[in-house]
């Protein structure tokens, strides 16, 4: 298996804009994990799925971000609009169980300016 | 929701010597503790992990070690590397069927110097 795959792996955008991040999870793996990574907060659980169902959202910023998993295989994080304090990398990362290694893809690094 | 608290934020030793990265978590139903490595401009990936049954475990050069009772795990890595020069991460997880909270400490930089 080639591991987490996001795309893309780095973003530039305008603010105001909406940007779409996307991740193919390790297949098999029932969890799947987005993560927002800065200097100042560190790793922030924004959102998890367990076999596509979204069980926990009370990391989402705010009303502007959402996130879907249509399938076992594709899961996008959304931002719209954009602003420059989205500024970060946005791991994603999945799991087999719920109390087993998170394999993390490589990230998006995402500038809004 | 499940806080972490990881302590030193930045650690600096010399080649050979042990280094200790110490957590604590706030909430006791937690039963899962990795520990992840994170180099510079790459992903996080796991270096060991210990789950609420056990108090300690051991690979190679690292060690982990759980008092539930005191809610705080610890980190040992002896005889340093400068390859071991990283972010470290701890992160706690209240894990079961259908749920998964991995909620990670805000990390310890390590710097190793030759």
């Amino acid at each position: 298996d080639a591991g987490v795959i996001q795309s893309p792996r780095h973003e530039v955008t305008e603010m105001g804009q909406e940007v779409t991040l996307r991740c193919k999870p390790i297949s098999g793996h029932d969890y799947l994990f987005w993560y927002r990574q800065t200097m100042m907060r560190g790793l922030e659980l924004l959102i998890y799925f367990n076999n596509n169902v979204p069980i926990d959202d009370s990391g989402m910023p705010e009303d502007r971000f959402s996130a879907k998993m249509p399938n076992a295989s594709f899961s996008t994080l959304k931002i719209q609009p954009s602003e420059p304090r989205d500024s970060a990398v946005y791991f994603c990362a999945s799991s087999a169980g719920p109390v087993t290694e998170a394999f993390f893809g490589q990230g998006t690094r995402l500038t809004v300016v | 929701g499940e806080n972490v608290e990881q302590h030193p934020s930045t650690l600096s030793v010399q080649e050979g010597d042990s280094a200790v990265i110490k957590c604590t978590y706030s909430d006791s139903a937690s039963n899962y503790f990795p520990w992840y490595k994170q180099e510079l401009g790459k992903r996080p990936q796991l270096i060991i992990d210990i789950r609420s049954n056990v108090g300690e475990k051991k690979d190679q050069r690292i060690a982990v070690t759980l008092n539930k009772t005191a809610k705080h795990f610890s980190l040992h890595i002896t005889e340093t590397q400068p390859e071991d020069s990283a972010v470290y991460f701890c992160a706690a997880s209240i894990g079961g069927s259908g749920y998964s909270t991995l909620t990670f400490g805000k990390g310890t930089m390590l710097l190793v110097s030759p």
